[in-house]
């Protein structure tokens, strides 16, 4: 079975300061990776996804997120944090031979002060 | 803009009713439409996999007859939660795969339930 872990459940940041959202997944095959913002009584966003290639993907709005696979990891990073980044993140993994089902992490809500 | 468009963004109704929810994919065909729940903050939780032209699949501890999922074109899916009680308020979310396996799904601007 697939799983996403996300260790933290909030993340602060002042603004201007890189941010780091951490997820580390378990897949039995070769896994299909997703980063998602959500903001209050809003749908998800997609910001970026790994699926093959370089290991480090650049996404939206200067999102960034680095692919270990013997870490298994999937680090979401921005190097300069905005107050407009505030929202909820969501890690999501899909293994390769498993359909098209999403399993989220459990979420970090990230909060950039001024 | 959004590909995947959600309806109502909330409503309130009384105990004993209930509630359709529409799903629809604006620019694309979803064989497959996915139906989540988010408590407060908390993650998605699947409830159920839509699949157009043939019965939904549930997961795990998801009532079929509390939560009636139609699939009936490849552009709409709908939720209806019958018989709704306060317990039942929630976030409910769908999202649509738009491609293959490495594509990236598409959600919809999510329902606001609230049960009185």
């Amino acid at each position: 079975a697939q799983s996403v872990a996300q260790p933290e459940d909030q993340v602060n940041v002042a603004e201007g300061n890189p941010l780091t959202v951490k997820c580390t997944y378990s897949v039995s095959g070769n896994p299909y990776l997703f980063w998602y913002v959500q903001y209050p009584n809003r749908g998800l966003q997609f910001l970026l996804k790994y699926i093959t290639g370089d290991n480090l993907v650049k996404g939206s709005y200067g999102f960034e997120a680095e692919f270990n696979k013997s870490q298994t990891s999937f680090h979401l990073k921005k190097p300069s944090a905005l107050v407009s980044d505030s929202a909820l993140y969501f890690c999501a993994v899909r293994e390769g031979a498993a359909g098209n089902k999403l399993t989220f992490g459990g979420g970090t809500r990230v909060l950039v002060k001024p | 803009g959004a590909v995947v468009s959600q309806h109502p963004s909330r409503v309130i109704c009384k105990s004993g009713t209930s509630v359709k929810i529409e799903c629809r994919s604006l620019d694309f065909q979803a064989t497959t439409m996915f139906w989540y729940r988010q408590f407060p903050k908390q993650s998605l939780m699947l409830m159920a996999t839509s699949n157009e032209g043939s019965k939904a699949t549930y997961e795990q501890g998801v009532e079929k007859d509390k939560f009636l999922i139609n699939h009936a074109s490849l552009t709409l899916s709908t939720l209806t939660v019958t018989s709704a009680h306060p317990e039942d308020s929630s976030f409910y979310i769908c999202s649509a795969p738009r491609g293959g396996k490495g594509t990236e799904a598409f959600f919809g601007q999510g329902t606001r339930l609230t049960v009185v």
